[in-house]
């Protein structure tokens, strides 16, 4: 039972482009996390899906960041317009249930230079 | 914002038990506590969760205390691949039931 699958692993863009994160959860998994560590920092909830449906993107910048959990597919977080701050490792994690422990991916490493 | 409170750092011998101590004075009767451990920059790892009664498996044990405002993950025999950042999390209803809130952990460093 392959885990959470994140890639890539590294994503280097330049200010201004477009950085696509992709999440495959864990098999029979429905709920969606994204996660955010900058550097030397702690991890910072961003954003919780379900299919479709986002519940709480309470941790989410209210502008250039997206996310979503299509019915088919993996999970998207998006980043438009990078900036030099948006560096960071992206961790997505999933679970079968919302009251569940959660399993991570290894993350995505964003370097925008 | 996080819930607990930890010790920045801690150093163990190789071999001998880590006693990592968590502070949760403010915690609910339907709050649990996670732990999980992050090595060097891999994503996160869980190893166990309680809610009132101490926890075993296969990774460590849980020790809360009778009131549960804090409790003691107890790694029995430490291996140098157990140095991390261990984290402690009260998770309810009152914290969001779906999301984790990671604080700033305590660093293990295993020696040999």
């Amino acid at each position: 039972n392959a885990g959470v699958m994140q890639n890539p692993r590294h994503l280097v863009r330049r200010r201004g482009q477009e950085a696509r994160l992709r999440c495959s959860p864990m098999k029979g998994h429905s709920h969606v996390y994204w996660y955010r560590q900058l550097p030397e920092e702690g991890l910072k909830f961003m954003v919780y899906l379900q299919k479709e449906n986002i519940i709480d993107e309470s941790g989410m910048p209210k502008e250039r960041f997206s996310a979503e959990f299509p019915k088919e597919g993996p999970s998207i977080l998006r980043i438009q317009q990078v900036v030099r701050g948006d560096s960071a490792a992206y961790f997505c994690a999933s679970s079968p249930q919302e009251n569940y422990g959660y399993t991570f991916g290894s993350g995505t490493r964003l370097t925008v230079v | 914002d996080a819930k607990t409170t930890q010790p920045p750092s801690m150093d163990c011998a190789e071999g001998r038990a880590a006693n990592l101590p968590c502070n949760h004075s403010t915690i609910s009767g339907n709050e649990y506590v996670y732990w999980y451990r992050q090595i060097h920059s891999q994503g996160p790892q869980y190893i166990i969760h309680g809610l009132k009664n101490n926890e075993t498996n296969e990774m460590a044990s849980l020790i809360i205390t009778e009131d549960r405002k804090s409790s003691t993950l107890i790694l029995p025999h430490a291996t140098l691949r157990d140095t991390a950042v261990y984290y402690c999390i009260v998770r309810g209803v009152n914290t969001g039931f779906q999301k984790l809130v990671f604080g700033t952990g305590t660093r293990l460093l295993v020696s040999p």
